[in-house]
């Protein structure tokens, strides 16, 4: 009965593919999003829904798609990858509308590597 | 200047002593801070909350805010070997209410 989940956990691909990450929740929570760890550990944002509405868009390149076909669903598609796309991916989810005095619940994370 | 930031380590202690770990942040508006455990190869788990001023202790963790100043801490007694990690502080914006997480402080317990 995990809280959030990913898939995949791992992902191993060439430079210019497609590919999608899934992010589902079973915690009944409003708001979800994903986040960027790179080599160094930094976990930064890049997007968030709430009621599958877009509230928070960072500035990523447009070649990063998030998609919400219902609050439990998240999912992020990246075309054409680079070799800087290779990070963990993690998804997360708060309970109610993302005023950020919510614990933010992480799945497991998706570890992109780009060749 | 970088919006929430903690000094990388490691910081080494050894088992039993007292871990602190700190962190800095740049918007004053902020109301919400937390403290998150991230083990190699696992996800961030939360640790503590605190969005008053001054110290909340759960178990071995305090956490201890000071707004005027602008740095939140972490505290863990009685270091154990499992404790060793990478503790994230993470600051919630004023107005766009965004996660910033500071780039994480390695923590080595000694046994």
């Amino acid at each position: 009965d995990t809280a959030v989940s990913q898939t995949p956990k791992y992902l191993v691909t060439q430079m210019g593919n497609d590919k999608s990450i899934k992010c589902e929740q079973n915690l009944g929570h409003d708001t979800m999003y994903w986040y960027k760890q790179d080599s160094k550990k930094f976990l930064k944002i890049m997007f968030s829904y709430n009621n599958k509405e877009l509230i928070i868009n960072e500035t990523v390149p447009n070649r990063f798609s998030p998609k919400s076909p219902d609050k439990a669903h998240l999912n992020l598609h990246i075309n054409s990858l680079e070799l800087g796309d290779s990070a963990v991916y993690f998804c997360a989810s708060s309970p109610a509308g993302g005023l950020g005095s919510e614990t933010q619940y992480f799945g497991p994370g998706t570890r992109l590597l780009v060749l | 200047q970088k919006e929430v930031e903690q000094n990388s380590g490691p910081l080494s202690v050894p088992e039993g002593a007292i871990a602190s770990l700190n962190c800095t942040y740049s918007d004053r508006g902020s109301q919400s801070f937390f403290w998150y455990r991230q083990y190699s190869g696992k996800s961030p788990e939360l640790i503590m909350s605190i969005y008053s001023n001054g110290d909340k202790e759960d178990g071995r963790f305090t956490a201890q805010l000071n707004k005027a100043s602008q740095y939140v801490s972490l505290l863990i007694r009685d270091s154990q070997p499992s404790d060793s990690a990478t503790y994230l502080c993470a600051v919630v914006t004023s107005g766009t209410y965004k996660y910033i997480f500071g780039t994480g402080t390695r923590l080595k317990v000694l046994a």
